[in-house]
């Protein structure tokens, strides 16, 4: 089956640095990779998602890339804010699969 | 929308009484999933479910854990008897057709089993 891992486990910034957060899969058929953000007694929540057929996906402050080949991908968010401050998940799935693959989390803390 | 709406949002029981988690999907939705989320295991898929029909449900850790669809906009996943290594906090998410399609999660019930 399919194996994400996610890297740092934990990450700290200081406000409006840029943060990277990295991960690997290893089926090449996962074709789907969300990005979740989860704060503190709430639910992860979707905050970016690109499909295989994009290498970059930007919304505001956030942004995701793709390396098909490499089975690699990453969010980056730009101008770090205090609310930024949260466990960001990625996870990869393949079109027509019901399982969503997710990696182990990235704690992020900003210094404000 | 309101989103995926979880209840009760903590639940506090002894062990060996029957636990009731409940989950009303997104409007429109039909796939439901239940997972549950430790420090130790991370988010783990519980058992999946496409048009109220069970499709996985090999994450599910136990005889003791059960899950039903009765409709489109309810699910339970109960547990019983419980048992203290059951205390986590359990998600329910919905999305439109399933795999591919944005996955949206509940906010949650804490549950702890003394």
């Amino acid at each position: 089956g399919e194996n994400v891992e996610q890297h740092p486990s934990t990450l700290s910034v200081q406000e409006g640095d840029s943060a990277v957060i990295k991960c690997t899969y290893s089926d090449s058929a996962s074709n789907y990779f969300p990005w979740y953000k989860q704060e503190l007694g709430k639910g992860p929540q979707l905050i970016i998602d690109i499909r295989s057929n994009v290498g970059e996906k930007k919304d505001q402050r956030i942004a995701v890339t793709l390396n098909k080949t490499a089975k690699h991908f990453s969010l980056h968010i730009t101008e770090t804010q205090p609310e930024d401050s949260a466990v960001y998940f990625c996870a990869a799935n393949q079109l027509g699969g019901n399982q969503f693959y997710f990696g182990t989390g990235t704690s992020l803390t900003v210094i404000p | 929308d309101a989103g995926v709406i979880q209840s009760p949002r903590h639940e506090v029981t002894e062990m060996g009484q029957e636990v009731t988690l409940r989950c009303k999907p997104i409007s429109g939705h039909n796939s439901l999933f239940w997972y549950r989320q430790t420090m130790m295991r991370g988010l783990e898929l519980l058992i999946y479910f496409n048009n109220n029909v069970p499709i996985d449900d090999s994450g599910m850790p136990e005889d003791r854990f059960s899950a039903k669809m009765p409709n489109a906009s309810f699910s339970t996943l109960k547990i019983q008897p419980s048992e203290p290594r059951d205390s986590a906090v359990y998600f329910c998410a919905s999305s439109l057709r399933g795999g591919g399609e944005k996955l949206f999660f509940g906010s949650g019930t804490q549950l702890s089993v003394l």
